[in-house]
């Protein structure tokens, strides 16, 4: 099975700065001469999980442009430009691209 | 809109069963696969099972292979996680899912004696 890393595995940052996640996959998301299936999720204190970005940089519908995904073969990242009360929580990257798929241990985003 | 909504969960005892069920609107299942993640109680989210829109093409996560099944009803619109031989830890959150948004708010299993 592919294992995703992700670091740090908490984070903690000021209202109005930047933040970064890394996310590692231990085999190639990349399909030849196609997408590369790389997805980022949030879940928030006490909610259900919402996902941010597929594909590695492509925002799901209403995710704000502060957030966005890099990357390629196995390193990726995302970033929160500037990080707002409402982005608490749970970030994980998730591997869609060889079955099983499998997410990431998480990294805790909190303020500072 | 998309809408999914877990039932079905509940308290069963080691090496019982329970059979959560996922029912969707605002989109049809015989042209769309599903998921089902799990997150234990202050754990990470976990993929358990997918099935595609055909309703042959399973997949399974190691730690349920050969005690979980999935299946679908496309008349009902609905999905179904068969859980056999539970364990303590399958006890967690279990959502039917498309990956996309929105998520369901998912259903409780919890296996204690």
């Amino acid at each position: 099975d592919v294992v995703m890393t992700q670091s740090p595995r908490s984070l903690s940052v000021s209202l109005g700065q930047p933040a970064s996640i890394s996310c590692r996959s231990s085999q190639s998301l990349a399909y030849t001469d196609g997408p590369t299936y790389l997805s980022w999720f949030h879940q928030g204190p006490g909610q259900s999980p919402r996902r941010l970005i597929n594909k590695v940089s492509i925002r799901d519908s209403g995710v704000p442009d502060r957030f966005s995904g890099s990357g390629s073969g196995t390193d990726f990242t995302l970033k929160i430009s500037r990080v707002e009360a409402e982005d608490v929580g749970v970030y994980y990257c998730m591997q869609g691209a060889h079955w099983p798929f499998t997410f990431g241990p998480g990294t805790k985003v909190d303020i500072k | 809109q998309v809408q999914l909504v877990e039932s079905g969960g509940g308290v069963v005892k080691p090496g019982g069963s329970l059979r959560l069920s996922c029912a969707a609107s605002g989109f049809s299942l015989s042209n769309s696969g599903l998921h089902w993640v799990r997150q234990a109680p202050g754990k990470g989210l976990e993929w358990v099972a997918f099935i595609r829109f055909d309703g042959i093409t399973k997949y399974y996560g190691d730690s349920v292979k050969g005690r979980f099944t999935v299946s679908k009803d496309n008349s009902q619109n609905m999905v179904f996680l068969q859980m056999n031989s539970l364990r303590p830890e399958d006890t967690a959150i279990y959502y039917c899912a498309k990956l996309g948004n929105p998520w369901g708010q998912g259903t409780l299993v919890t296996v204690s004696s």
